[in-house]
């Protein structure tokens, strides 16, 4: 069973769009949560955490429900440079972080 | 802006040949991993590394990798009789003081092994 699985899309969106990523969790237990974005062959980079009371970035909102084990990420306005994969990360316990397999997105001039 | 960085960028190997990947993880840092990315697949984790010792480790780090932190700032993977399926990218991440807070990667060194 995997701990951590989110659809890969591929989302592709016009630019402006508005765009939702979800991610579901396993274990109950899960302690900390992330999003992360990976550009081509680069590391990810933390594009930011997820609180329990939910958190905005600019044009980014991320959500947590614990009671779906459910994590969102909402991107609104979007530009061409949000072209990504969209990595959902999870500490279950201790410090391994697993990784979802990472959403696709694309966004169309 | 402190940031983990890796050498080499790129290693070409021979197939059960040693190698040895370095990291410098942010300098007030206390957790480090080392994490594998399979071409087209997902990042997996490999190990983590705490108070000079191993925390946590995968079904994958087996006795072909070791880590090391030979000094105040390196850390090292070091894979052993490398195997074709070894080629990957090997990020290094650390993070801070406190558990459960975010990591940050290496740009990662792409291991080729021929």
């Amino acid at each position: 069973r995997k701990e951590v699985e989110q659809d890969p899309g591929p989302f592709n969106v016009p630019e402006g769009a508005t765009v939702a990523f979800n991610c579901t969790y396993s274990n109950s237990a899960s302690q900390s949560f992330f999003w992360y974005r990976q550009d081509c062959r680069k590391e990810p980079k933390l594009l930011m955490s997820v609180y329990s009371s939910g958190n905005e970035d600019g044009r980014f909102t991320a959500q947590l429900n614990r009671a779906s084990q459910y994590i969102s990420l909402l991107i609104r306005d979007s530009k061409l440079s949000d072209s990504a994969t969209y990595l959902c990360v999870v500490i279950v316990t201790g410090n391994q972080f697993y990784f979802g397999t990472g959403t696709s997105l694309t966004v169309i001039p | 802006e402190p940031e983990v960085t890796q050498t080499p960028s790129h290693q070409v190997t021979q197939m059960g040949q040693e190698v040895i990947l370095r990291c410098v993880p942010i300098s007030n840092h206390l957790y480090f991993y080392w994490y594998r990315q399979i071409l087209g697949q997902k990042v997996e984790f490999l190990v983590s590394f705490y108070n000079n010792e191993i925390s946590e480790k995968s079904e994958i780090f087996d006795d072909q990798f070791s880590v090391e932190r030979p000094d105040g700032s390196n850390f090292t993977l070091k894979i052993r009789s490398t195997k074709l399926e070894d080629s990957a990218m090997y990020f290094c991440a650390s993070s801070g003081r406190n558990r459960n807070t975010e990591a940050f990667f290496g740009q990662g060194t792409r291991l080729t092994v021929v």
